[in-house]
């Protein structure tokens, strides 16, 4: 199985100032036939379902606003939320598609400063 | 828009069975992989089964397997989830996912349903 690790847990920033979430995979996600990383980030507010953010590792998915970015290659990704929001507080999780069992990150709490 | 409705958890007994549904509307699911998420209260999330458009393949995650059971009725455009020999650490909302881009990308979410095993 793929062990995904984030980090940090919790992390808290002011507002308009940049988040920045790192996630780890145990091995590489990188499909070498069509070079596609198979990682994807979501956002899950309280009481809500995941909402998927990013696929292929840095693809936005239709309305994310631009300030939200992915990147990275291989085994290191990188979550980054450029000038928080107020509605940006939420848990956001990593997740793994290259392989089953479909394996998520431990999640990290962004709150406000 | 996509729309995914959860339904059949409650309350069951260790030991217990229940059949989760899903249904979509404004969708067609037989074009698509679906998956069920698990999430316990308070606890992160953690993917517990997939099948593909036909229904030829499924995938599952080892805690649940040989008791749980995904299948899909395309006629019905629904999803299903058949849980035996429950245990307390399988109380959790239940979420059923749509995978549209890909079928391991989890794009579409319900609003799950909770599924509490407890004497």
């Amino acid at each position: 199985d793929i062990v995904m690790t984030q980090s940090p847990d919790s992390l808290a920033v002011s507002l308009g100032e940049r988040a920045t979430i790192n996630c780890k995979s145990s091995q590489s996600v990188l499909y070498s036939s069509n070079n596609k990383n198979f990682l994807a980030w979501y956002q899950q507010k309280p009481g809500q379902p995941p909402k998927l953010l990013i696929y292929w590792a840095s693809n936005r998915d239709s309305g994310v606003p631009d300030r939200f970015s992915g990147s990275g290659s291989g085994a290191d990704f990188t979550l980054t939320i450029s000038g928080l929001q107020a509605e940006d507080v939420a848990v956001y999780y990593c997740q793994q598609y290259y392989s089953t069992p479909l394996t998520f990150g431990g999640g990290t709490k962004v709150e406000i400063k | 828009e996509v729309q995914l409705v959860e339904s059949g958890g409650g309350l069951v007994q260790p030991g217990g069975s229940l059949r989760l549904s899903c249904a979509a509307s404004d969708f067609t699911l037989s074009s698509s992989w679906m998956n069920w998420v698990r999430q316990a209260p308070g606890k992160g999330l953690e993917w517990v089964a997939n099948i593909n458009q036909d229904g030829s393949e499924k995938y599952s995650v080892d805690s649940v397997k040989g008791r749980f059971t995904i299948s899909r009725d395309n006629a019905k455009n629904s999803l299903y989830l058949q849980m035996h020999s429950l245990r307390a650490e399988d109380t959790a909302v239940y979420y059923c996912v749509l995978g549209r881009k890909h079928g391991w990308l989890l794009d579409y979410w319900g609003q799950g349903t909770l599924v509490t095993v407890s004497s």
